[in-house]
């Protein structure tokens, strides 16, 4: 089992929807969660980080259930703009973040 | 203030050849990892450099090297190149492993 599963997708969508993304992870002992948005051909940047309590960033809603192991993005009022892979990341303290393989979404008019 | 530069940003070598990729970490940062992005799959962990030592390692094999130099940079080197070495090479610098700033990396291609 992969230590960070995503759906790779794609998720094709139209403009104005609402979508979501789940990411399970492995390790119990897993502390950091982040979402990394990737475009075609580009370096993954940073999105947001995940916290317990969950947290929102404008349109972006990012859940923790740690009892499942989860992590959840949602993005709502989907723009063409958003097209991008998205990538969950997990980190226990210190140690290296692994990524997972990404979910692909494509917004269309 | 720049951000993470990678060097070169397209590569094409033959089997068998020797590569060096460079980064320059952003300013601040003291912390080089690097990883390897095939096409359709998530950034994979190659290793990490703090203080000019090896600090962590992924699983990928001894023909993966690495060095970083006093001013923090870095260099990933990969000997022996196998066609399966294609992919997009990323190297992520950070403040004592936190928050990592990606460079837009090179893409390495094996024929």
């Amino acid at each position: 089992r992969k230590e960070v599963e995503q759906d790779p997708g794609p998720f094709n969508v139209p403009e104005g929807a609402t979508v979501a993304f789940n990411c399970t992870y492995s390790n119990s002992a897993s502390q950091s969660f982040f979402w990394y948005r990737q475009d075609c051909r580009k370096e993954p940047k940073l999105l947001m980080s995940v916290y317990s309590s969950g947290n929102e960033d404008g349109r972006f809603t990012a859940q923790l259930n740690r009892a499942s192991q989860y992590i959840s993005l949602l993005i709502r009022d989907s723009k063409l703009s958003d097209s991008a892979t998205y990538l969950c990341v997990v980190r226990e303290g210190s140690y290296i973040p692994t990524f997972g393989r990404g979910t692909s979404l494509i917004v269309h008019p | 203030d720049a951000g993470v530069t990678q060097s070169p940003t397209h590569l094409i070598k033959t089997r068998g050849q020797q590569v060096t990729l460079r980064c320059s970490p952003k300013s601040g940062h003291d912390t080089v990892s690097w990883y390897q992005q095939a096409l359709g799959q998530g950034p994979q962990f190659i290793f990490q450099y703090y203080e000019e030592e090896e600090r962590q390692r992924g699983n990928f094999p001894d023909r993966f090297s690495g060095h970083q130099f006093p001013n923090y940079s870095s260099e990933l080197n990969v000997n022996a190149l196998l066609l399966g070495d294609s992919a997009l090479y990323l190297c992520a610098s950070s403040l004592t492993g936190d928050g990592y700033t990606f460079g837009s990396g090179t893409r390495l291609t094996v024929v």
